[in-house]
């Protein structure tokens, strides 16, 4: 059965904290996904990466970073965070070809205080 | 750049037909996605349709594309209160022959009354 797993569900941080986001999945693929996730918004995509140690900045990366050492692991990290990245973050993945159907996670929602 | 749009709110009564629509821009997309998100979980794929395909069927789902006016919907029949959920669509676009991205709409929650 098709796995992605999110290190927390649920955080609690302080302005100008670094906080990390972590995501693991186990289908061997090559595409991994950030997404923030607000209301009436829909998805909005953060960063991605298509091979390890590669990344691309989505549609709104201002404030993010990433990391991907090894190809099952996706890290988003938020150097200093602020009240504006209180959201629900959701992670994904997909197969390097075919048609494109990403996995999710179950997200992880960070409140920044 | 691409753009997806869907309707924030429907209700429904439970044993009728939902139709949720949604317009996009990208004509080159290939695939085109409908995911379901339940209370406090991630997005579920529930089905997609081929870019060269004007309907398809899966059980209670039915999707429709009108490529020429950009437009997908998701029919579900004999809507029930566990249909309740937010739906997402997507399309596609192709990242560097790696893959695709998705662009996702704004999501329509749907309410199914008793």
């Amino acid at each position: 059965d098709v796995k992605v797993t999110q290190s927390s569900r649920y955080l609690v941080k302080r302005t100008g904290e670094k906080v990390f986001l972590e995501c693991v999945q186990d289908m061997d693929h090559e595409n991994m996904f950030w997404y923030r996730q607000d209301p009436g918004l829909g998805l909005r995509l953060i960063y991605f990466s298509y091979d390890v140690k590669m990344k691309e900045k989505g549609d709104i990366p201002e404030g993010y970073s990433v990391s991907r050492e090894k190809k099952e692991r996706f890290s988003l990290i938020l150097e200093s965070a602020s009240t504006n990245q209180t959201s629900m973050y959701l992670c994904a993945s997909s197969l390097g070809a075919g048609g494109g159907e990403q996995y999710f996670g179950p997200g992880t929602r960070l409140t920044v205080t | 750049g691409e753009d997806v749009e869907q309707s924030l709110f429907l209700s429904v009564r439970e044993g009728d037909s939902s139709v949720i629509n949604c317009t996009y821009t990208d004509s080159s997309s290939t695939y085109l996605y409908w995911y379901k998100q339940e209370p406090g979980a991630g997005l579920q794929l529930l089905t997609y349709i081929f870019s060269n395909m004007d309907m398809k069927q899966d059980q209670r789902l039915t999707v429709l594309l009108n490529k020429k006016d950009k437009h997908l919907s998701l029919r579900i029949a004999d809507t029930q209160t566990g249909d309740s959920a937010i739906y997402f669509c997507a399309e596609s676009a192709l990242i560097k022959a790696a893959g695709n991205k998705l662009t996702f709409g704004g999501g329509t929650r749907v309410l199914v009354k008793p």
